[in-house]
């Protein structure tokens, strides 16, 4: 079973739309992180939310940490074709210290123009 | 910022032999490193952590023997793929924590896109 769930998997929009893509849990997290990956490339880290109830915007991303810290979105406003991509969420192992990260099995987004 | 390279990029081989990829922390020092696979379309699975100066830990269902990893120095992790198959293809990705305290954050290299014949 998956540690995190993400959906929807697939996504196609028109260039202008909104979309918000989820990710949830049954465990709780100390924080989780948003990636956007291209492809033949390697991730690359968006954000990190660490408290329960967290907001944080980045340009046209607002990223939300759930309150129990078991579920987190990304909303895309007027989503452009440069944000095409997939995007993971990740949770850092629960079990350890800070060493590990899981990715969700992400989304894939595309931004028709 | 921190940066995370690997080489090579990509490679082709033929199936039975063996490939070595690098990863390497370049203005860092790494102690651990981990390394992942990825199938297409697909998300990066965690394949094993690298420990500078002792042996990979690796995740449930990965053949150690086959994949071998050696973290000889604080700034390269190599992972080896044994015999391998066309099964083996696949883009592997590593990563480094950042050393920084109360940094979550990791750094990935840009991945190898293994192909094998």
């Amino acid at each position: 079973t998956q540690l995190l769930e993400q959906s929807p998997q697939f996504l196609s929009i028109q260039e202008g739309e909104n979309l918000t893509v989820y990710c949830n849990s049954s465990s709780v997290f100390s924080s989780l992180q948003w990636y956007r990956q291209e492809p033949g490339e390697g991730p690359v880290l968006l954000v990190t939310v660490v408290t329960g109830g967290e907001v944080k915007k980045l340009k046209r991303l607002t990223f939300q940490f759930g309150d129990a810290r078991k579920d987190s979105s990304l909303h895309i406003t007027a989503a452009q074709p440069g944000d095409t991509g997939l995007y993971l969420c990740a949770a850092l192992r629960l079990k350890t210290s800070y060493d590990k990260v899981i990715f969700g099995p992400g989304t894939s987004l595309s931004v028709i123009p | 910022g921190a940066v995370v390279s690997q080489h090579p990029s990509w490679v082709i081989c033929k199936s039975g032999t063996s490939v070595k990829i690098e990863c390497r922390s370049l203005d860092f020092q790494a102690t651990t490193m981990f390394w992942y696979r990825q199938f297409p379309k697909q998300s990066l699975m965690l394949m094993a952590t690298s420990n500078e100066g002792s042996k990979a830990t690796y995740e449930q269902g990965v053949e150690k023997d086959k994949f071998l990893i050696n973290h000889a120095s604080l700034t390269l992790s190599t992972l080896t793929v044994t015999s391998a198959h066309p099964e083996d293809s696949s883009f592997y990705i590593c990563s480094a924590p950042s050393t920084l305290p109360n940094v979550d954050t990791q750094y990935f290299g840009p991945g190898t896109r293994l192909t094998v014949l």
